[in-house]
């Protein structure tokens, strides 16, 4: 999840396996959560959200998990590609309607073929 | 649609200059974000918009103006450039519609401060 400093955290995975990346957020009054993905050289691209009142929410290959008891959150992917390659972001946002994003640091996934 | 547009794509610029770095988006979305990305790290907010007239500070707004006068543009001003201010600047845009909140991102503008 969370990085020390400089250096992302890294999780390398084969090809078709399934990839779990966490992300620990810090404030419990945030009630939006998203997880985006960002590609060398590119801005990041919007992947999944899930509100405050849900543990739990899929997409197509992608599952999100909230846990707001330890204030955690992970992103699931199924059957990874190397399209999947990427580093991920989750962003918090809190309540009262501010719409101000709080963005972790980002972990590195590399799929290896 | 173009989405979200930024220019210049990379900017080199001498302490002390001054410039402003372009973002338009041609979607008619109501929130306007600046943020900044530095190395093994997360974007972090700089100044946002929710409407045209209407500007607010991020996290790191320090060395930064904006103004919002269209829906379309959120420029962002360096007022006197600084060599911690070396980064890669994205503009997003974004809607909010039955409670998701989905930014689109632009490709960013890579500024050296030497």
């Amino acid at each position: 999840g969370e990085s020390v400093g400089l250096h992302l955290p890294t999780l390398s995975v084969q090809e078709g396996d399934n990839s779990i990346i966490n992300c620990a957020y810090s404030n419990s009054a945030s009630d939006y959560f998203i997880w985006y993905k960002q590609e060398s050289g590119k801005g990041p691209q919007f992947i999944i959200d899930i509100r405050s009142n849900m543990d739990k929410r899929q997409g197509q290959r992608v599952t999100v998990l909230l846990n707001k008891t330890v204030k955690h959150l992970s992103l699931q992917i199924a059957a990874t590609q190397p399209g999947d390659s990427a580093v991920y972001f989750c962003a918090e946002m809190p309540s009262g309607g501010s719409e101000k994003l709080v963005f972790g640091k980002g972990t590195k996934l590399t799929v290896n073929p | 649609n173009a989405g979200v547009t930024q220019t210049p794509k990379f900017q080199v610029l001498k302490t002390g200059q001054s410039m402003t770095l372009q973002c338009a988006q041609d979607m008619n979305h109501e929130y306007m974000s600046w943020y900044r990305q530095d190395p093994g790290m997360g974007l972090r907010l700089i100044h946002y918009s929710v409407g045209a007239g209407i500007t607010d500070q991020g996290e790191v707004p320090n060395g930064y103006n904006v103004s919002r006068s269209t829906t379309e543009d959120f420029p962002l001003r360096l007022l006197s450039a600084a060599p911690s201010q070396t980064s890669v600047y994205f503009c997003a845009s974004s809607y909010k519609l039955a409670g998701v909140y989905e930014q689109y991102f632009g490709p960013g503008t890579r500024l050296t401060v030497t």
